[in-house]
């Protein structure tokens, strides 16, 4: 079945530097990928939606600035929270569409911790 | 605002079929119901989708209920690594996927 290749799967960063996580789908093109993050015990809210070639489309109160997303390929997009405060901790998880068959296939998400 | 509802948690015997319910009462005619599965911090897994009829899997059954206001998943011989949240979602095919809170199904020994 397809794939979608997340990395890296643990990160801990000092507060204030930048993290950048990878999000590859492995054997089929993605026009457009999903991100979300998901904070213990509770479930998974979407941050912003990719689409490659244009800007990501952010949900309300996300801050475009903080998570930057490029989606510069039809396999690869990818998220880097900017200077990361510990508030950013969380567990952030890509997904990708595969419109050729209807589904949408999730990455095995990053755990993020900043110090 | 939730699109569908789930009941917080469930249990399940071993060996027995799991039965999952899912309420959508205003879905519409174009959007499809998807299950999908979180073992614990991992990304979700597809399960199974379907639109109108009935669905089987390897993994599991959807039944869709004829006003197609709500269906089931089930999971025919749960084994205790079924144990998972377990996300019922509305969608149609052009638009993102949003996660209500879904079902913590344990399976017990």
């Amino acid at each position: 079945g397809a794939v979608v290749s997340q990395h890296p799967s643990r990160v801990i960063c000092k507060s204030g530097t930048s993290v950048k996580i990878e999000c590859r789908s492995l054997d089929f093109q993605a026009t457009t990928m999903f991100w979300y993050r998901q904070f213990p015990k509770q479930s998974l809210m979407l941050m912003a939606t990719s689409n490659e070639g244009s800007k990501a489309t952010y949900e309300q109160g996300v801050e475009k600035d903080k998570f930057l997303i490029n989606h510069a390929s039809l396999t690869l997009s990818t998220l880097t929270v900017t200077s990361a405060h510990p508030e950013d901790s969380s567990f952030y998880i890509c997904s990708a569409r595969d419109t050729g068959i209807k589904k949408l296939f999730f990455g095995s998400g990053t755990q993020l911790s900043v110090l | 605002d939730a699109k569908t509802t789930q009941p917080p948690s469930m249990d399940c015997a071993e060996g027995r079929a799991a039965n999952l319910p899912c309420n959508h009462s205003t879905i519409s005619g174009n959007e499809y119901v998807y299950w999908y599965r979180q073992i614990h911090s991992q990304g979700p897994q597809y399960i199974i989708h379907g639109l109108k009829n009935n669905e089987t899997n390897e993994m599991a059954s959807l039944i869709i209920t004829e006003d197609r206001k709500s269906s089931t998943l089930i999971l025919p011989h749960a084994t205790l690594r079924d144990t998972a949240v377990y996300y019922c979602i509305v969608r149609d095919l052009n638009n993102d996927m949003r996660f209500g809170a879904g079902t913590r199904l344990t399976v017990k020994p």
